[in-house]
């Protein structure tokens, strides 16, 4: 089966760096995507990743290993605002994307 | 502010009641999609329709009818729903279905069946 694993909940200071592990197995691979969801609001499109590396997006980063199936989102200088869930989300080979059920990510003073 | 507007944005229901949430975007895009998200749960997809033709529906009970009249507009139809249908219900569109398209999403509407 296809499934996507990522941490549930993570707790980070104010200022601080996180990183949001996602880890999948899918039925071929079409690209990995994030979103974020401020409770109560739409899912957002933070970044979209296809070849192996880091791709940078200000205070956010994206990372993929497809021979790893790994992908991890990088959040620096972390700010109140930033206190939200992150959705992984794999594109598999018939282009339907698998989703993870989220990481609430808890920013503290 | 997405660019995809879903109403209502709440909704309580009783089991034979019959309800319809509406789903509008007008960004041009080919694609829409109904998700149904559960707490602590992956967001589940329900049904995709790509220029107005539905492509998917992934096993979702017939008590759950989408429509869509044309490709700025989608309905999901709800009859005689069960309690564990209560979720968040979620209206996306992407420019199409390859890869690298990112979906844009509505808020969603928060369906309560009592």
């Amino acid at each position: 089966g296809q499934n996507i694993d990522q941490p549930t909940e993570m707790t980070a200071t104010e200022g601080a760096i996180v990183q949001i592990n996602c880890t999948y197995q899918t039925s071929g691979f079409n690209g990995l995507f994030w979103y974020q969801q401020h409770a109560g609001e739409a899912p957002t499109f933070l970044s979209y990743n296809v070849l192996d590396g880091l791709e940078e997006k200000g205070r956010f980063s994206s990372f993929l290993s497809r021979s790893k199936g790994y992908s991890y989102l990088l959040l620096k200088e972390l700010q109140m605002k930033d206190s939200a869930s992150y959705l992984c989300a794999v594109m598999d080979s018939n282009y339907q994307l698998i989703w993870g059920a989220g990481t609430k990510l808890i920013i503290k003073p | 502010e997405t660019g995809v507007t879903q109403t209502p944005r709440h909704l309580v229901m009783g089991m034979t009641n019959k309800k319809s949430l509406k789903c509008e975007q007008h960004l041009g895009h080919n694609a829409m999609y109904w998700y149904k998200q559960s707490a602590k749960k992956p967001l589940e997809l329900m049904f995709v329709y790509n220029f107005k033709e539905q492509t998917e529906n992934n096993s979702v009970p017939s008590r759950f009818s989408p429509e869509c009249p044309n490709s700025s507009h989608l309905f999901l139809h709800l009859h005689t729903l069960q309690p564990e249908d209560s979720a968040l219900y979620l209206c996306a569109s992407s420019q199409d279905r390859t890869g690298d398209t990112e979906a844009f999403f509505g808020q969603g509407t928060r369906l309560t069946v009592v």
